[in-house]
């Protein structure tokens, strides 16, 4: 059984480009989070989604952010217009049902 | 929003040793888990803890769910040099909705030293 895959794993971006992030969490889970986590700190959580449906966008800014997991495919995360604020390795997680979450590798945006 | 204390910051120890680390909480989890991530990858879970007192054990790793749910704490006994990496408590409030995102402490970075 995989584990959750994240691609890419290094994603270097110029400012005001698209930041896509994809994630395929691990067969069977239907529940996806994303995590952000900036140098030297813990991961802040952005965003919950299961199949089709977004269910806590809380922690994700309101502007340039969303998130999508489709009924079929990866979720993906999509940051418009990057800025340099948005550099950091974002995490992908995903569970079978409520707890003990599963983490992918991340993926480190750099914006340059 | 609910916040985690996580200390020690970092710790120096040389091999062979126990190692204890500890959270506490400004608010109540239903759930504590410890993660430990290497350099350039992602968190790894280590133990899950489900119920007030509760203390599990995985291998070295011993864990405990504080009697108030503020609190965990996770020891290491017997270090070995590839215990290195940072250590995360994550809390989560539980069943339903957005109780089921982690609330993240900010790591304890191990060295042990050979």
């Amino acid at each position: 059984n995989a584990g959750v895959m994240q691609n890419p794993r290094h994603l270097v971006r110029r400012r005001g480009q698209e930041a896509r992030l994809r994630c395929s969490p691990m067969k069977g889970h239907s529940h996806v989070y994303w995590y952000r986590q900036l140098p030297e700190e813990g991961l802040k959580f952005m965003v919950y989604l299961q199949k089709e449906n977004i269910i806590d966008e809380s922690g994700m800014p309101k502007e340039r952010f969303s998130a999508e997991f489709p009924k079929e495919g990866p979720s993906i995360l999509r940051i418009q217009q990057v800025v340099r604020g948005d550099s950091a390795a974002y995490f992908c997680a995903s569970s079978p049902h409520s707890t003990e979450a599963f983490f992918g590798q991340g993926t480190r945006l750099t914006v340059v | 929003g609910q916040q985690l204390n996580q200390s020690p910051q970092s710790m120096f120890i040389q091999e062979g040793e126990d190692v204890s680390m500890n959270c506490t909480s400004s608010s109540i989890f239903n759930t504590w888990l410890w993660y430990k991530q290497d350099p350039g990858e992602g968190p790894v879970l280590l133990i899950a803890l489900y119920k007030a007192g509760e203390l599990t054990s995985n291998g070295r790793l011993t864990a405990q769910f504080g009697i108030t749910r503020k609190d965990s704490f996770l020891n290491i006994s017997a270090s070995i040099p590839s215990d290195v990496g940072i250590y995360f408590c994550a809390g989560q409030l539980g069943s339903g909705g957005s109780n089921y995102k982690l609330t993240f402490g900010k790591g304890t970075l191990l060295t042990v030293n050979p």
